[in-house]
């Protein structure tokens, strides 16, 4: 069984630039978690996907991040445009809604640093 | 709110020795999980080991068990005969009860880091 990708691993920009970051969970998982990791600190739940609709949200900037799943598969995040603050892995997770069994299964992630 | 606590940014422990790392925990809610991940330097994030709320026996995989302390609101990792590949980050994560959309929420600790001395 195929783990959870996501791409780019490593990416440089200047402030003020956009950056996209692309997941792919893994098959015929339904729910998708986007997490910002900064250096020293644990996962926070950016936004979380069941299918292609938005679960939960309230911890995105959305003034400069957005993100969509739009055929419940693949998800894209985006930052537009992008801050100092921002500097931080990037992390996906996807899981198979199994009540008491379920896992969250996390991606590589990307490391973002913003100069 | 939700919170989870972890109070050891490092820990150190000699090989086939013996490391607790601890975790506290603060909710409302009776239905819940816990759970311990690993997270190796540049490597991604793995389960370790889960712990069902309204089960009182702790729970154990090989060299790894917990103390669940329900009314102490404690979760605590035992790593019995640590080896080097046991370093690593490790985070304390409180997963909700299911909520309307038949999700759950995560929510994770600040994490302890693991260093294996040879």
């Amino acid at each position: 069984e195929a783990g959870v990708a996501q791409s780019p691993r490593y990416k440089i920009i200047e402030k003020r630039q956009s950056v996209a970051f692309w997941c792919n969970p893994i098959s015929g998982h339904a729910t998708l978690y986007w997490y910002q990791q900064i250096l020293g600190q644990g996962p926070k739940l950016l936004i979380q996907f069941q299918n292609n609709g938005v679960v939960d949200d309230s911890q995105l900037p959305k003034d400069r991040f957005s993100a969509e799943r739009l055929k419940g598969v693949d998800s894209t995040l985006k930052i537009q445009p992008a801050k100092l603050e921002d500097s931080a892995v990037y992390l996906c997770a996807s899981s198979l809604n199994r009540g008491g069994q379920e896992t969250q299964y996390f991606g590589p992630g990307t490391r973002l640093l913003v100069l | 709110a939700q919170t989870v606590t972890q109070s050891q940014p490092e820990m150190s422990v000699q090989e086939a020795e013996t490391v607790t790392l601890s975790c506290t925990y603060d909710t409302s809610e009776s239905d819940y999980y816990l759970f311990w991940y690993k997270q190796p330097p540049s490597r991604q994030m793995i389960l370790v080991i889960r712990q069902e709320a309204y089960k009182q026996q702790n729970a154990t995989e090989n060299r790894f068990s917990v103390n669940f302390q329900k009314a102490a609101k404690s979760f605590s990792l035992k790593i019995s005969d640590s080896q080097l590949g046991d370093a690593a980050m490790y985070f304390c994560a409180y997963r909700s009860a299911v909520r309307a959309s038949g999700t759950y929420k995560y929510i994770f600790g600040t994490g302890t880091r693991l260093k294996v001395l040879a």
